[in-house]
């Protein structure tokens, strides 16, 4: 059974530009979440889809930032324009039903906006 | 939510048991606690979870006294491999909607 896989791995972008994440959850987990440390911080709760709604978007830093999930399945974390401080590793977790506070984390996409 | 205290780093040698302590004393009646394991360029990744006394499966044992305000993850004969940070989560998952709220973590250094 394939994880939960993000792309790209690695990307550098100018401030101002915009850079589109992707994740693709474990096939059939309902929830989708994206998480991202930046520099020195603790990793930090972006928000939560369940199947294609926003569950809970509460650690969204901004209106520069818009995620979608498309049919439930994949999901995309758009940044526009993109900040200096906007640097950062950014995860994404599936899960589906079992233990609440298990869930599945991709490998993550290494962000730096220079 | 209940704010976890754990130590920054710690250092051990392969083949002996590791213990990493968590304190949260302001845990709540419906906080469960988790264990999750990041090694580098990489993930978290889901270790152990429990209420109360001791959970144990095939990767770590949780030990959590009647009180709940810490627990201990114990890591038997560790290995070169075992080098990760590990993050001790608390609180109440179901009602969080699985919202996991990650604190500094412990990096443990196992060392030849």
């Amino acid at each position: 059974e394939a994880g939960v896989t993000q792309f790209p791995s690695h990307s550098v972008i100018e401030k101002g530009q915009t850079v589109t994440l992707r994740c693709d959850p474990i096939s059939g987990h309902d929830n989708l979440y994206w998480y991202r440390r930046v520099m020195g911080k603790e990793i930090k709760f972006l928000l939560h889809f369940v199947k294609e709604s926003k569950q809970d978007e509460s650690g969204m830093p901004n209106n520069r930032f818009l995620a979608e999930r498309t049919g439930g399945t994949y999901s995309t974390l758009k940044v526009q324009p993109a900040e200096l401080e906007d640097s950062g590793v950014y995860f994404c977790a599936s899960s589906q039903g079992g233990r609440p506070g298990e869930a599945f984390f991709g490998q993550g996409t290494r962000l730096t906006v220079v | 939510l209940a704010k976890t205290t754990q130590p920054i780093s710690m250092d051990s040698y392969e083949g002996q048991e590791v213990n990493i302590t968590c304190s949260h004393n302001n845990i709540a009646t419906n906080d469960y606690i988790t264990w999750y394991q990041q090694f580098p360029s990489q993930g978290p990744r889901f270790i152990i979870q429990g209420y109360k006394t001791k959970v144990t499966n095939e990767v770590a044992s949780l030990f959590i006294p009647a009180d709940r305000k810490s627990s201990t993850l114990s890591l038997p004969r560790v290995s070169l491999s075992d080098t990760a940070v590990y993050y001790c989560l608390v609180g109440d998952l179901a009602g969080q909607g699985g919202k996991l709220i990650f604190g500094q973590g412990t990096e443990l250094s196992v060392k030849p």
